[in-house]
């Protein structure tokens, strides 16, 4: 049973524009959220993470922004480019299954030239 | 050469056979991770492994087993392999717990 929900399934975005991935958590135990970014033939990799103490966290193009009163977090991607086409999951850990990440169903991200 | 090599990279095997995927690290991590990943269900864990003498199961273990021969090697086995058991495996090791988790290429398992 997957404890975060991950939307869209699939997002077509310009070069250029803001791709924004959302995930909804259920266990308010859990505190370390990391975004995994994975290219076709490639396992994922770490993006980006952020624990529930800071609201926003970025890194380049990319933010994590976190709403802990709605257990919902996203990332944004700004500036999308073609290169940022590729599979993006969100993860939580913490609590029971601390050490453990539960991951979501995955973004499938595609950005036009 | 890459810190976490699995192999074989694809496999098509028949329905019944036993298969064993293995995964090797180069990173000194002390935690693996064996994870399935599906279309549209993400990545699910399978077994994880925090040192060498801990084996414990993830959330769809069944029809699965492990073994960690050492630090850097930790094993999957299907023993009797089924068809909706295709996906693609990715093994994952890390250092501490909620730190990166540092993944393998995958193997690609076909099951006919």
């Amino acid at each position: 049973q997957q404890q975060v929900k991950q939307s869209p399934q699939s997002l077509i975005v310009q070069k250029g524009g803001i791709s924004i991935i959302n995930c909804a958590y259920e266990n308010t135990a859990f505190d370390y959220f990391p975004w995994y970014q994975q290219f076709p033939g490639k396992g994922p990799a770490l993006l980006i993470a952020i624990r529930p103490d800071v609201s926003e966290k970025k890194e380049g193009r990319f933010t994590i922004s976190f709403n802990k009163s709605a257990k919902q977090f996203s990332l944004h991607i700004m500036d999308s480019q073609p290169g940022d086409s590729a599979t993006y999951f969100c993860a939580e850990a913490g609590g029971t299954s601390y050490g453990k990440l539960t991951f979501g169903q995955g973004t499938i991200l595609t950005v036009h030239p | 050469d890459a810190d976490v090599t699995q192999t074989p990279r694809n496999r098509i095997t028949k329905t019944g056979k036993r298969i064993m995927l293995e995964c090797s690290q180069t990173k000194g991590h002390d935690r693996m991770y064996w994870y399935r990943q599906d279309p549209g269900l993400g990545l699910r864990l399978i077994y994880y492994s925090f040192d060498v003498k801990d084996i414990n199961k993830g959330e769809i273990s069944d029809g699965y087993s492990v073994s960690r021969q050492a630090q850097a090697k930790f094993s999957l086995s299907l023993e009797s392999a089924i068809p909706n058991q295709t996906a693609l495996y990715f093994c994952a090791t890390s250092d501490r717990p909620n730190q990166p988790q540092h993944f393998g290429d995958g193997t690609r398992l076909s099951i006919l």
